[in-house]
């Protein structure tokens, strides 16, 4: 079944204790990205890779790292979590060609306390 | 940077009420891109409009994207309790075509 997967789905953790949410998909897509959902603010993009080791930042990557050493995996890393990166968290996924069709991963809903 | 509003935010209609949802960028898009997200679900894509004045329809909904290439709308005709839920708008511009904008969403609540 073609889908993008995320771990974990939930997590609550302290301020400062360093987190990777693993994003992975099995389409042999080229494009992949992450988002944040926040209430009221819609989804905002927080970086995004065109493919292997090529990776840009989105509108909001200030607190985040991302990596994409294998096309089907692109983790993303909070070096030092805090509050405000509390947040309902999106992986997606598409080809590069002239459609821009993304499949999104079920969420990750991560909680810093 | 750009920006892409989305009015109205929250809107209830009793079933079999028509709906529309709009979408505003404050710069040119190469294109616009259309979501839907259930409650507790993720987005997921419905269409992507390239061309100035496009209009393209799916059953009951149509998809316009303005002449200027700023401005988009999705309309939905005689609502269903199986269209619930929000609905984004994404929007890039020429200058990245991977860097999405998306509206903060319309919230759909359709009244059996």
């Amino acid at each position: 079944e073609a889908q993008v997967t995320q771990n974990p789905r939930y997590l609550i953790t302290v301020t400062g204790k360093k987190l990777t949410v693993t994003c992975s998909q099995n389409m042999n897509h080229e494009y992949m990205s992450w988002y944040r959902q926040d209430p009221g603010l819609g989804l905002r993009q927080i970086y995004y890779s065109m493919n292997v080791e090529v990776t840009d930042k989105g509108d909001v990557p200030e607190g985040y790292k991302v990596s994409r050493k294998e096309k089907r995996n692109f983790p993303l890393i909070l070096e030092s979590p805090s509050p405000n990166q509390t947040s309902l968290y999106f992986c997606a996924s598409s080809f590069t060609g002239r459609s821009y069709e993304q499949y999104f991963g079920p969420g990750t809903r991560l909680t810093v306390t | 940077g750009q920006q892409v509003m989305q009015i109205p935010q929250y809107q209830h209609v009793q079933e079999g009420e028509d709906f529309t949802t709009y979408c505003n960028s404050s710069t040119t898009l190469s294109n616009i891109q259309w979501y839907k997200q259930r409650p507790g679900g993720h987005p997921v894509f419905l269409i992507q409009l390239v061309k100035s004045g496009e209009v393209k329809k799916q059953k009951r909904l149509t998809f316009q994207f303005g002449e200027a290439k700023k401005n988009s709308s999705l309309h939905i005709t005689a609502t269903q309790t199986t269209d619930v839920g929000t609905y984004f708008c994404a929007g890039s511009s020429s200058g990245s075509a991977r860097q999405l904008t998306f509206g903060s969403g319309t919230q759909l609540t359709v009244l059996p």
